[in-house]
C-alpha cells in the first residue's frame, strides 16, 4: 500500500541553524501538508500546498518557514533559523484532492530537537 | 476554533471490552476524521465520516456523527492489546485538519 515517507526520522540541530525536513508524498496525490506536534500537545496545522503554491497557512508558519516541491516527488519544509520552541514532531501529509471531503494520509514524522 | 475536543482524556479497559470515546467541535464542518497514534509514531487514518452521514462502520470501528450537537463518537468493539494508542478526532474545513487533544486508550491483557 502506498505511504507517505519522511526523512530523517530524527534531526538534532543547534539554535539558529537551518534545517530541511523532507517528505515523499503518495505518488498520485496533488495536495501536500505539514503539521507539527509539540511534545504532549495537539497536532497543529502549518501549511497546505497545491500546484506549487501555498493554499493556506497558519499563524505558526511565519517568515522562518518555507515549503518547496523541488522535483516531482519530494516536498520539503525549511526552517531558516531554528528556535528552541521549534522542537517538535513534524508530520507531512498528502491527499488526492484538496477538498475537505478527502482523507489526508500522514507520514511517520520527523522528530526535530533544537538545542 | 473549530478544533475537536475528545472525551475522556484517558481510558483503561480490559481486552475484549468495548472502548467509546467522544469528540465535540465548535463550528460547521465538511467531514470529521479519526486517527490513531501509537506512542511516538505517526498518525494512522482510521475513518472519515462526512457531514451528511450519521454512522459509519469499518471492521471493529463504529463512528457516529451528530451535526446538531456538533459531536462524534468512536467505538472500538472487542478491544485488543494492539488497540492501545491515542485516538484523535480531526475536523476538516478548507485545506486543513484541526485536531483535538486526543483520548489515550490502554487495553489491559
Amino acid at each position: 500500500e502506498p505511504e507517505v515517507t519522511q526523512t530523517p526520522s530524527h534531526q538534532v540541530t543547534q539554535m539558529g541553524q537551518e534545517v530541511i525536513l523532507r517528505c515523499v508524498p503518495i505518488s498520485n496525490h496533488l495536495y501536500f501538508y505539514w503539521y507539527r506536534q509539540i511534545l504532549g500537545q495537539k497536532v497543529e496545522f502549518l501549511v497546505s500546498f497545491y500546484n506549487n503554491e501555498i493554499s493556506e497557512k497558519s499563524e505558526i508558519f511565519d517568515d522562518q518557514f518555507s515549503v518547496e516541491r523541488p522535483d516531482g516527488s519530494n516536498f520539503t519544509l525549511k526552517i531558516r533559523s531554528t528556535k528552541l520552541e521549534d522542537s517538535a514532531m513534524y508530520f507531512c501529509a498528502s491527499s488526492e484532492q484538496g477538498s475537505s471531503t478527502d482523507t489526508q494520509y500522514f507520514g511517520p514524522g520527523t522528530r526535530l530537537t533544537v538545542l | 476554533s473549530q478544533q475537536g475536543e475528545e472525551d475522556p482524556q484517558a481510558l483503561s479497559i480490559q481486552e475484549g471490552e468495548n472502548a467509546t470515546m467522544n469528540c465535540s467541535y465548535k463550528t460547521s464542518i465538511n467531514n470529521l476524521q479519526w486517527y490513531r497514534q501509537n506512542s511516538g509514531r505517526g498518525l494512522v487514518h482510521l475513518i472519515l465520516i462526512r457531514s451528511n452521514e450519521r454512522e459509519k462502520h469499518s471492521g471493529r470501528l463504529r463512528v457516529t456523527l451528530d451535526t446538531s450537537k456538533k459531536s462524534s463518537s468512536l467505538l472500538i468493539t472487542a478491544s485488543r492489546a494492539a488497540d492501545t494508542a491515542s485516538y484523535f478526532c480531526a475536523t476538516a474545513n478548507d485545506y486543513k485538519l484541526s485536531f483535538g487533544a486526543g483520548t489515550t486508550v490502554t487495553v489491559r491483557a
